[in-house]
């Protein structure tokens, strides 16, 4: 019963590099979404995918670009990274519209940190 | 928009102390409420939730009451263990949006 899957779970990268980050859920989930955890400050909503097809921005989408690659799976994208984006990200997915109760299953989170 | 505010922490408590971590929230509609636990190195997975006023949600012990009146939702527990040293997260959905709104969490680490 796997749930949520993130991958990789730890990165080094430099400034600049690209790299993204997969998540995959197999709870037949309409809506996937990806947060950043930072100290002090919570989690904060990067994008999030309503349904298979759609995705929107979130609070802090600067820098980054999401995959809806098919119901299954949600990809986070860090095109050139930056100092600013070292966190721990992380992927959720819930029901959607009238099954929507708010509840959230997140991954274990990836452990992302930019020199 | 919406936002929540919890205590900051760390909050430090001996075993079988009485834990109280404080949240309040501000929404445009009837949000649902949320506490989520995160465990060190692990996800966020959800503790219990009240959908409407009044309601009160309960597991493992904590226990929180919707308060609409005051904009509260605050986590109790009468008697806490080592095992609940985590980190607590207060959360509110909006009724007609997508999005869960988290507050910053508060780590309880609680000692023998």
């Amino acid at each position: 019963n796997a749930g949520v899957t993130q991958t990789p779970k730890f990165q080094v990268l430099k400034t600049g590099q690209s790299m993204t980050l997969q998540c995959a859920q197999d709870m037949n989930h309409n809506s996937m979404y990806w947060y950043r955890q930072d100290p002090g400050m919570g989690l904060r909503l990067i994008y999030y995918s309503a349904s298979e097809g759609t995705t929107d921005k979130g609070e802090v989408p600067n820098g980054y670009n999401v995959s809806r690659l098919n119901k299954r799976e949600f990809s986070l994208r860090l095109e050139s990274a930056a100092p600013s984006q070292t966190s721990v990200y992380f992927c959720a997915s819930s029901e959607a519209g009238t099954l929507n109760t708010g509840e959230l299953f997140f991954g274990e989170g990836s452990r992302l940190t930019v020199l | 928009g919406n936002s929540v505010t919890q205590m900051e922490g760390p909050v430090t408590l001996s075993e079988e102390a009485f834990l109280t971590i404080n949240c309040t929230y501000t929404a445009t509609g009837y949000p649902s409420l949320f506490w989520y636990v995160q465990y060190p190195g692990e996800g966020l997975q959800l503790l219990l939730k009240a959908t409407k006023a009044d309601d009160k949600g309960s597991n493992k012990g904590f226990e929180a009451t919707y308060r609409k009146e005051t904009t509260s939702f605050h986590l109790e527990k009468g008697s806490v263990q080592v095992s609940d040293s985590a980190v607590y997260f207060c959360a509110l959905k909006d009724g007609g949006y997508q999005k869960v709104t988290f507050g910053t969490g508060t780590k309880l680490q609680v000692i023998p």
